[in-house]
């Protein structure tokens, strides 16, 4: 399975965009990249995916590189809510496999 | 329901006895999933049912985990002889199926909360 690293941690200012890196080198040609997110004591909550082009929803924006081995989350007005855990992934053929993701903390 | 439902939501049990963790997915997810997240920590996979067979039970930490899957519908997550490191939240997950021309998102249950003491 295609691992993930991405950093601890990270401050952003509220309102500001918060940019997540993700590093995925071994992404395999037909693997999804996925990005989740754990506000304490609740489940993992779906944010966004994409293959390879760029992708934006009601939550966020994704970038994935040209050659697919890193992306960034952007969140373009992070508020206060948004203070979680953001785990990157890369879904594979036969599971879903979570690396220790960063720690958001959005600051007033 | 409308979302993934795990019971209890909170266990407290003695070292030594066994345990039974549930987990109904979305009706009509053929894809579940088992975590298994220690506190501070990150998400640590333990076992995933395509249908009602597990294809990869390499996450499970030892003999003394087990899962099973009927009807295609709820799961059930036994651990036996529990330890204190056994301590967690246990995260069950569901999807339409594993495939990818699926090209779906998991969708998450709130936890159990296991303390062993």
């Amino acid at each position: 399975d295609a691992k993930t690293t991405q950093p601890t941690s990270m401050d952003c200012a509220e309102g500001r965009a918060a940019n997540l890196p993700c590093n995925h080198s071994t992404i395999s040609g037909n693997e999804y990249v996925y990005w989740y997110r754990q506000i304490h004591s609740q489940g993992p909550q779906y944010i966004i995916h994409g293959l390879k082009n760029n992708e934006t929803n009601e939550m966020a924006s994704l970038i994935i590189t040209e050659d697919r081995k890193s992306s960034t989350l952007i969140l373009p007005h992070a508020t206060l809510r948004d203070t979680a855990v953001y785990y990157c992934i890369v879904w594979g053929y036969q599971k879903v496999t979570f690396g220790t993701g960063t720690k958001l903390q959005v600051i007033p | 329901g409308a979302g993934v439902s795990q019971s209890p939501s909170n266990k407290v049990t003695e070292k030594g006895k066994d345990v039974e963790l549930r987990c109904d997915p979305i009706s009509g997810h053929t894809a579940l999933y088992w975590y298994r997240q220690r506190l501070g920590q990150g998400l640590e996979f333990l076992i995933y049912f395509q249908g009602n067979s597990a294809p990869d039970k390499s996450g499970l930490p030892s003999d003394r985990f087990s899962a099973e899957r009927t009807g295609e519908s709820v799961s059930t997550l036994t651990i036996q002889r529990t330890q204190q490191e056994d301590s967690a939240v246990y995260l069950c997950a569901s999807s339409l199926g594993t495939d990818l021309i699926l090209n779906t998102e998991a969708f998450f249950g709130q936890g159990t909360r296991l303390t062993v003491v």
